[in-house]
């Protein structure tokens, strides 16, 4: 059974560019939420993604922005980048509407690093 | 707004002795507390849960009880091990909509052979 997985591991930009990060929810999921961790520091929770939709946001502005497919994989966009996006940028999905959705299951993150 | 209170670290102990790292919350209903764990280089994995006042969550040798009168969800291990150095994170899912968590800032344990 095939957990959460992120894509890429590791990806250097440079300020002003855009990113694009990628996850595959743990199989039977369907809810998709995204965390950035910043150094030394707690994640901090970006959105969720629910039936393809946008469910909820933090604190967070709009340059950062997401998609979920058809099939729950998501996609993390982070455009116009700053030296305060670096951080660890971790994906987590559950299955909404049970009791199992409290658990929530964390891929391995990306580690961003803005130059 | 809700919110999570960890002791800060690191907490540095020697193989075999006993763990408490403390967590504290705030939260308006009743909200879902978690640990979860992160070794170097790597995601969160959860070490445990509890859904209830006086739920009990256990793991691995770990425990943390659900607290609701003291609003607390300290965890504990009888005996660590070098293999426990990581960081620990207490959270809370204040079972919402999105069940989003809320995590603390983290405290590094460092068990010396």
């Amino acid at each position: 059974d095939a957990g959460v997985t992120q894509s890429p591991t590791h990806l250097i930009k440079t300020r002003g560019q855009q990113v694009t990060l990628r996850c595959s929810p743990k199989s039977g999921h369907d809810t998709v939420s995204w965390y950035q961790q910043a150094l030394g520091q707690g994640p901090q929770f970006i959105f969720q993604y629910y039936e393809e939709e946008e469910r909820q946001r933090g604190n967070f502005p709009d340059r950062f922005s997401g998609h979920q497919f058809p099939n729950y994989s998501s996609e993390l966009n982070v455009n116009a980048l700053l030296l305060g996006d670096s951080a660890l940028y971790l994906c987590a999905s559950t299955r909404r509407g049970t009791a199992i959705s409290y658990e929530q299951y964390f891929g391995p993150g990306t580690r961003l690093t803005v130059t | 707004g809700n919110s999570v209170t960890q002791m800060e670290g690191p907490v540095t102990l020697s193989e075999e002795a006993f763990l408490t790292i403390n967590c504290t919350y705030t939260a308006t209903g009743y909200p879902s507390l978690f640990w979860y764990v992160q070794y170097p280089g790597e995601g969160l994995q959860l070490l445990l849960k509890a859904t209830k006042a006086d739920d009990k969550g256990s793991n691995k040798g770990f425990e943390a009880t659900y607290r609701k009168e003291t609003t607390s969800f300290h965890l504990e291990k009888g005996s660590v091990q070098v293999s426990d150095s990581a960081v620990y994170f207490c959270a809370l899912s204040d079972g919402g909509a999105t069940n989003k968590l809320i995590f603390g800032t983290g405290t590094l344990l460092a068990v010396q052979p």
